[in-house]
């Protein structure tokens, strides 16, 4: 079945901290994963997306790895600002690059960033 | 506005009574998703459109909903008879197609069934 796992399922951090959210897949065939930021009210909004052979990507303060050997990636983010509050969302692609329609979605990670 | 836009924002309804909730996508793009978010669950996918392609309508999870796109462009979905269970947000989400494939999202309309 396939399935996107993220952790933790919310985190609480002072401004200014760096934190690491964690996503866990297993979906056949994988086409790319992708991070989206969802504020509280707003529909999804993309952060990044990598796909099989790349292994990290940057968007300013969001660096995502992944380890599709591991089926494992990683969004950290480097000193927290209070708009960073949100949840963050997992979405592995299915099928392969020509034609690929299929999104798998975890249930995010809900985060808090205090002044 | 250059966005992907839903209407209503906020729908409240009574049980039984039929919703029609809009999504304008972003002009150009050929492929639309409706999605279904429950409280602490990942989006639900519900339907697909592509160009003019048949919809992929695998993930309706009954006959009473329904959806439509008119002309490539505005989608409509639809539920009939609304149970409590219903209540959700539910989000669109276009883009251009091919591999090029960034979604982007609409607001959301927040669905409740009284």
């Amino acid at each position: 079945k396939n399935q996107v796992e993220q952790s933790p399922q919310s985190l609480i951090i002072l401004e200014g901290k760096n934190c690491t959210l964690q996503c866990n897949y297993t979906v056949s065939p994988f086409s790319n994963l992708r991070w989206y930021k969802q504020d509280t009210g707003r529909g999804p909004v993309s952060l990044t997306i990598m796909t099989f052979s790349e292994n990290t990507k940057s968007n300013g303060r969001y660096t995502a790895t992944l380890d599709a050997d591991t089926k494992q990636s990683s969004l950290h983010i480097t000193a927290s600002q209070l708009s960073d509050s949100a949840s963050y969302i997992c979405v592995v692609s299915v099928g392969r690059d020509t034609g690929t329609y299929k999104y798998i979605f975890g249930t995010g990670t809900r985060l808090k960033v205090l002044a | 506005g250059a966005g992907v836009s839903q209407s209503p924002s906020n729908k409240v309804t009574e049980k039984g009574k039929d919703v029609e909730l809009r999504c304008d996508p972003i002009s150009g793009h050929t492929a639309l998703y409706w999605y279904r978010q429950s409280l602490g669950q990942g989006l639900e996918f519900l339907i697909y459109f592509q160009g003019n392609s048949a919809p992929d309508k695998s993930g309706l999870p009954s006959d009473r909903f329904s959806a439509e796109r008119t002309g490539g462009s505005v989608s409509t979905l639809t539920i009939q008879r609304t149970q409590q269970e219903d209540s959700a947000v539910y989000l669109c989400a276009s883009l251009r197609g091919g591999r090029a494939d960034t979604q982007y999202f609409g607001p959301g309309t927040r669905l409740t069934v009284l």
